[in-house]
């Protein structure tokens, strides 16, 4: 079965305190990993995809790695604007667009 | 562009009653899906559309739960009749034909429904 894991379920960082959150899949061919990023009472925002092991992408202060289980996304010095729900998920290789999604990680960045 | 847009953005209705959540995708997008987010499960696909016709609704909970999309611009998730459990964010998304962006999905505001 399609699955998706993120840890840890909250973070809270001082700014400037770089860390990282993980999604781990179990997929039956990958399509695609997806991040998005959720502020309360918002739709999730999309960040950016991946697509195969090795691949890496970096948008302002995150950048995101890809391995053949997970994804780690790294976030570099943040910033208290950078406080938001991120949310992963994968697609499988079928043929459909289905996205599996994981419950999220919270991240609270103090000032 | 608008982005996608739904309405209305809040809900507070009696057990038993009808709800109506609509949705506009972007113009252009050929995919149109049906979420609900809760803090327990996280986000669930209820059931999503391509080109107008219903592909997967294998999410829709149960018979209470109908989703329409009679063009390319608006589609309609009903809930008849409405229960406390139904209580929710309902999300509408939307993406691009194969081969454009590769299959992105871009978030409406969601509708924050309340069944009391």
């Amino acid at each position: 079965e399609d699955q998706v894991t993120q840890s840890p379920e909250a973070l809270r960082l001082q700014e400037g305190e770089s860390s990282s959150l993980n999604c781990s899949y179990t997929v039956s061919g990958l399509r695609g990993l997806f991040w998005y990023r959720q502020d309360p009472g918002k739709g999730p925002e999309f960040l950016f995809t991946l697509y195969s092991a090795g691949e890496e992408k970096e948008k302002e202060r995150l950048k995101a790695t890809l391995t053949k289980k997970e994804s780690f996304r790294h976030i570099t010095a943040p910033k208290p604007e950078d406080s938001a729900t991120y949310l992963c998920a994968v697609q499988n290789a079928g043929n459909n667009r289905k996205l599996i999604w994981g419950l999220g990680t919270s991240l609270a960045v103090n000032p | 562009d608008a982005g996608v847009i739904q309405s209305p953005r809040h809900e507070v209705t009696e057990m038993g009653q009808e709800v109506t959540l609509r949705c506009k995708p972007i113009s252009g997008h050929d995919y149109l899906f049906w979420y609900r987010q809760t803090m327990m499960r996280g986000l669930e696909l209820l059931i999503y559309f391509n080109n107008n016709v219903p592909i997967d609704d294998s999410g829709m909970p149960e018979d209470r739960f109908s989703a329409k999309m009679p063009n390319a611009s608006f589609s309609t998730l009903k809930i008849q009749p409405s229960e406390p459990r139904d209580s929710a964010v309902y999300f509408c998304a939307s993406s691009p034909p194969r081969g454009v962006v590769r299959e992105t999905q871009y978030f409406g505001p969601g509708t924050r429904l309340l069944v009391l």
